[in-house]
């Protein structure tokens, strides 16, 4: 069964680095999506993103953020300049449709800020 | 704003017993509502989507149901197993205003113990 994939599985970096987050959406989905759970708490939304522009962002998704489709399996999310508040898991996922279909997630990758 | 709530918290039951989790919103003009389990650590994992035009969608073991009206849901989970320990997630899409942004509740921490 197709699956999304998201490397690393967990990244630990110094307060100010930038770091990528991959994605691997499934194959035929056209919307994606990055969500962010800080431990213990909400899953919150950060981003969607079709046709190669986002479609809809959170308050949370600053200019610190920005995503990618560099190529056509490829999803990135990148932090520019980390803050210890952007540890969390980070989740990827997609969907063929973007109001009325499941969303298929990724495992996830732990970023861990330091 | 959209607030979704999910009640109880956690609980713990013995093997067989069958459960109702609950999830209610605040905002009634949804597209939709998506039920996930998320094992600890791990991503989410869609368990059953319910459009707003629907009342129920049954899965195996599992029926969820909407009262799009009252702003509610609930998850059913027959015969529970030991398996079915995990956290339950139900995320509610669209609002007043039209936006797709999903909202999640904290989610009902479920044990289940043979």
């Amino acid at each position: 069964e197709p699956e999304v994939t998201q490397t690393p599985s967990h990244q630990v970096t110094q307060m100010g680095q930038e770091v990528i987050l991959r994605c691997v959406p499934i194959s035929n989905h056209l919307y994606f999506y990055w969500y962010r759970q800080i431990l213990g708490q909400k899953v919150e939304f950060l981003v969607s993103f079709y046709n190669n522009e986002i479609s809809e962002k959170s308050e949370i998704f600053d200019d610190q953020f920005s995503v990618e489709r560099p190529d056509g399996s490829n999803f990135t999310l990148k932090i520019r300049s980390t803050k210890l508040e952007d540890s969390a898991m980070y989740f990827c996922a997609s969907s063929v449709g973007q109001r009325q279909e499941t969303q298929y997630f990724g495992p996830g990758t732990r970023l861990l800020v330091l | 704003k959209q607030e979704v709530t999910q009640i109880p918290a956690a609980l713990s039951v013995p093997e067989g017993e069958n459960l109702v989790l609950n999830c209610s919103f605040t905002d009634s003009a949804i597209y939709n509502l998506q039920w996930f389990r998320q094992d600890p650590g791990k991503g989410l994992t869609s368990l059953l989507l319910i459009q707003s035009s629907q009342r129920e969608q049954t899965s195996g073991r599992l029926n969820a149901s909407l009262d799009k009206s009252s702003g509610r849901s609930t998850l059913y989970i027959a015969a529970s197993q030991p398996g079915d320990s995990a956290t339950y997630l139900c995320a509610v899409r669209g609002g007043t205003g039209g936006s797709y942004i999903p909202t999640f509740g904290r989610g009902t921490s479920l044990i289940v113990h043979p």
